[in-house]
């Protein structure tokens, strides 16, 4: 059963206007959501994250945006830049875990010029 | 800059043989993890280590095994490799929460893209 769920396996957005990337998630435990961001024949890299306590973290071109009510969140990129096509995971952590990560499958966001 | 590095990028190997994957990790962090990516499939956890020569099984742990004699090093073994762990391995690395880190985030190596023939 998928914690963590990525339901656009990709996601194709015009250069400068808005990507928007969902996670849903089904474990009321998780506390903390990261969003990494991953090239081809490259690791993840962490790009944003969110405490369950908020609802909006902003860094520069990207907000992440937390809706514990519908268990969802949501990746916006504004505007979205060439370099930022790659897989994006959403991944899920619950408090009581000290160490691991659930992991969504990803979405492939395309970025047309 | 924190460093988790990978012995090899690219690997080929045949059915039944025994294949190490070696991971070094350079901040000191005391969790190391290894993944494997598939499409559509996301990030799978298969070990993961919390301390030196400590180990727990992951999501998919069959025909895998792990080592962790020091702290920097994370090894995983196919002990005997099939065709279905063709795959991206990841490994990654995270300190351990508590007190100002709020969340173990990971950082992750390069991959190790394996083929098994």
């Amino acid at each position: 059963d998928q914690q963590v769920k990525q339901n656009s396996p990709s996601l194709s957005v015009q250069e400068g206007r808005i990507s928007i990337l969902n996670c849903d998630y089904t474990n009321s435990m998780f506390d903390y959501f990261l969003w990494y961001k991953k090239y081809p024949a490259e690791g993840p890299t962490f790009l944003i994250s969110i405490s369950s306590i908020k609802d909006k973290n902003e860094d520069g071109r990207f907000t992440v945006f937390l809706n514990k009510s519908a268990k969802h969140l949501s990746l916006h990129i504004v505007p979205s830049q060439p370099g930022d096509s790659a897989v994006y995971f959403c991944a899920a952590s619950a408090g009581d875990s000290n160490y691991q990560l659930i992991w969504g499958a990803g979405t492939k966001l395309i970025i047309k010029p | 800059d924190v460093k988790v590095t990978q012995s090899s990028r690219y690997l080929v190997k045949r059915t039944g043989e025994k294949v190490f994957l070696e991971c070094v990790q350079d901040m000191d962090h005391e969790n190391m993890f290894w993944y494997r990516q598939d499409p559509g499939l996301g990030l799978r956890l298969i070990y993961f280590s919390y301390d030196v020569k400590m180990k727990e099984k992951g999501d998919i742990p069959e025909g895998y095994s792990v080592s962790r004699e020091k702290k920097e090093r994370f090894s995983l073994i196919l002990e005997s490799a099939s065709t279905n762990q063709t795959s991206m391995y990841l490994c990654a690395s995270s300190t351990r929460a508590g007190g100002p880190i709020v969340i173990n985030e990971q950082f992750f190596g390069p991959g190790t893209r394996l083929t098994v023939l």
